[in-house]
């Protein structure tokens, strides 16, 4: 079974902190993504990796940047952390080609105060 | 930047009916695929469907069926004979293949099956 593992369920942290979520896969999957989930927005592009050292842009970057130094993990980092970044974070994983299944992590709960 | 539009914020569906969540996109690559998933109360993200751009039928997955129109970029999921299980937010999403492999998602539906 593929498994994306979210290193941390629930956070709470203080406005400024530095902030990291980390995700996991062990598929040897090539592209992974951060989203982040709003209630009436959707799921929201952050960033998006297709191979280690390699990053894209979404659609919300601003205030957060990403880190993948090996294959089979992709690092969320909000550089300092506001209240506006309270949210559910997503990571997802997908080989490149056509027509294969993306697998998420349970999410990540993140709570600035 | 292309963009999912997801018109139906909530849906109220009755048990053992048939409901239809609609979905358009908006893209100019030729080569993309369409995807719905349901996520439940307790968070995690089930795919249910998958249809590529250039296939020809449209997609079944058991009672979920994608209605398919490329000229009109809408993907539509049907979903026969409701359950009450199937309450949840149901979203669609598109990912783009060759230079770009980004995959993004409409806003969601919430699905209401009433007894």
């Amino acid at each position: 079974d593929v498994k994306v593992t979210q290193s941390s369920r629930y956070l709470v942290k203080r406005t400024g902190e530095k902030v990291f979520l980390e995700c996991v896969q062990d598929m040897d999957h090539e592209n992974m993504f951060w989203y982040r989930q709003d209630p009436g927005l959707g799921l929201r592009l952050i960033y998006f990796s297709y191979d280690v050292k390699m990053k894209e842009k979404g659609d919300i970057p601003e205030g957060y940047s990403v880190s993948r130094e090996k294959k089979e993990r992709f690092s969320l980092i909000l550089e300092s952390a506001s209240t506006n970044q309270t949210s559910m974070y997503l990571c997802a994983s997908t080989y490149t080609t056509a027509g294969n299944t993306i697998y998420f992590g349970e999410g990540s709960w993140l709570t600035v105060v | 930047a292309q963009k999912i539009t997801q018109t139906q914020p909530g849906m109220f569906v009755q048990e053992k009916e048939a409901v239809t969540l609609d979905c358009t996109y908006d893209t100019s690559d030729p080569s993309y695929g369409l995807f719905w998933y349901k996520q439940p109360s307790s968070g995690e993200m089930i795919f249910l469907i998958y249809q590529g751009s250039y296939d020809q039928q449209n997609a079944t997955e058991g009672r979920y069926s994608l209605n398919f129109q490329k000229a009109r970029k809408s993907a539509n999921l049907v979903i026969s004979a409701s359950q009450l299980g199937d309450s949840a937010m149901y979203f669609c999403a598109m990912r783009r293949f060759g230079n770009n492999n980004d995959m993004r998602f409409g806003a969601g539906t919430r699905l209401t099956v009433k007894p």
